[in-house]
């Protein structure tokens, strides 16, 4: 079955790090442009950060640059997002989504994870 | 603040038409196609419009897009109690180098 299930979100304090997984099945990753996708609290949808299909290209929201870094394994089955100096303003449900090809200007995706909730509280 | 712009809210009464735009720039709208979403409360979002105005083959014609200059909108006709959901317009955005969404609008069938 082709699908996406996330992993890693959960409790942690203001100034901790997470990292999320999200395991990719029924498709190599390579193929596919990667991308997060997160949802806070009485909030609309925010893009995160996005890596191509070959993995070349790597781009981020400006306010997550310095904190937060996509990567894939080396056997590309999953995707990560290192998340680090984790402010309360990151709460939210992340998600992990692919892109229709390996590049990342294809700008929509067609299969969603249903997400893993990071909450940042003391 | 989102970088598109959406209204919070549309409403309609069964078998009528809802329309929804997203307004944008020269930067993302004006240069790039938009997509939109549709995420219904407790879910991930669901394609429903890419490349302005194609349609995944899971999708029923009643939702239907269109874009013009640095605007876009969503259409769906013969609105369903089914389409109660948030709705997201999107697209890449060169002066941000990245993607930007808009603050999404919730459809309610009255």
């Amino acid at each position: 079955e082709v699908q996406l299930v996330e992993s890693g979100g959960g409790l942690v304090n203001p100034g901790g790090s997470l990292r999320l997984s999200c395991a990719a099945s029924g498709f190599t990753l390579r193929t596919y442009s990667m991308h997060w996708v997160r949802l806070a609290p009485g909030k609309g949808l925010e893009w995160v950060s996005s890596i191509s299909g070959s993995g070349n290209y790597i781009y981020s929201a400006d306010s997550m640059k310095a904190r937060f870094t996509i990567s894939r394994d080396s056997a590309k089955t999953s995707l990560y997002l290192q998340m680090n100096s984790l402010r309360v303003e990151d709460t939210a449900i992340y998600y992990c989504a692919r892109g229709v090809t390996g590049d990342i200007w294809d700008w929509y995706f067609d299969l969603w994870g249903r997400g893993t909730l990071v909450t940042v509280s003391s | 603040q989102s970088v598109l712009t959406q209204p919070p809210s549309a409403s309609g009464t069964p078998g009528q038409r809802v329309t929804i735009s997203c307004s944008g720039s020269s930067s993302n709208i004006g240069s790039y196609a938009v997509t939109w979403y549709q995420q219904l409360p407790g879910t991930a979002p669901k394609l429903l419009i890419y490349s302005n105005n194609r349609r995944p083959s899971w999708v029923p014609d009643r939702f239907s897009g269109s874009k013009s200059g640095t605007s876009a909108s969503l259409a769906i006709s013969g609105l369903q109690s089914e389409d109660e959901a948030e709705y997201y317009c999107t697209t890449w955005d060169d002066s941000v180098n990245g993607g930007v969404f808009g603050g999404g609008t919730k459809v309610t069938v009255l």
